[in-house]
């Protein structure tokens, strides 16, 4: 059981726009920490997609963006496209857990 | 550019002990944080353990007391020692260079990841 949720699968078209949720709680999103994306493409390594809530490192496209509220985070992903099929994790931090990031359970996203 | 290359995994049986080695290129470990993270086959990502550029340590509750995190600064290099290794170690694990970010902090580089499989 992670500490942050997220849905297993989100799927859309190809053009569409989808949103992928990570809920916490009071000790770490409601908390005021901030959330961290990454995408995970099938056979790779998790890459860094969104950090601070909002910010892109260089060379993500501007379709990928990143909100938060209370102790919801979420990924938005417009425009989208046959390679955006992978897995995408949230991650935060919370203040029960010593020392350490939490990620959440990741999600599937398909392309139809 | 920012490089970190895992060695170090294969298979081993219940009980066994394995390091793990992530050379990185392109910055210097020792100056920042270094984290492991595991990804059991199928499942999602499980922070293991973080060093921190003044020394300190944190390791997961899975983990602690069986595995060690460390670095050498003359090689450049990030260890992660792993002792009494169990079915449940089995996973891919990357070692990322962490980023500190206000109050709390996240992964911006990766390496490739490296397979350890824990099996009799």
């Amino acid at each position: 059981q992670s500490v942050l949720t997220q849905p297993p699968s989100v799927s859309g078209a190809p053009g569409q726009r989808v949103t992928i949720s990570c809920t916490g709680s009071s000790s770490n999103i409601g908390a005021g920490y901030d959330v961290h994306w990454y995408q995970q493409l099938p056979g790779t390594a998790p890459k860094l997609l969104i950090y601070g809530n909002n910010n892109r490192p260089s060379g993500v496209p501007d379709r990928f963006s990143g909100s938060k509220s209370g102790t919801s985070a979420s990924l938005a992903i417009t425009g989208l496209q046959a390679e955006d099929e992978a897995d995408y994790y949230c991650q935060s931090y919370d203040s029960s857990l010593s020392g350490s990031g939490v990620f959440g359970g990741g999600t599937k996203l398909t392309v139809l | 550019d920012v490089q970190l290359v895992e060695t170090g995994g294969g298979l081993i049986q219940p009980g066994g002990s394995l390091r793990l080695s992530c050379a990185a290129s392109g910055f210097t470990v020792s100056s920042n944080y270094m984290s492991w993270v595991r990804q059991a086959p199928g499942k999602g990502l499980e922070w293991v353990s973080v060093i921190y550029s003044g020394g300190s340590t944190y390791y997961a509750d899975s983990v602690k007391g069986r595995f060690t995190i460390s670095r050498d600064n003359s090689k450049n290099t990030l260890y992660l020692q792993m002792n009494s290794l169990r079915a449940e170690d089995t996973a891919v694990y990357y070692c990322a260079r962490v980023s500190l970010w206000f109050r709390e902090y996240y992964l911006d580089y990766w390496g490739q990841g490296t397979l350890v499989t824990v099996s009799s």
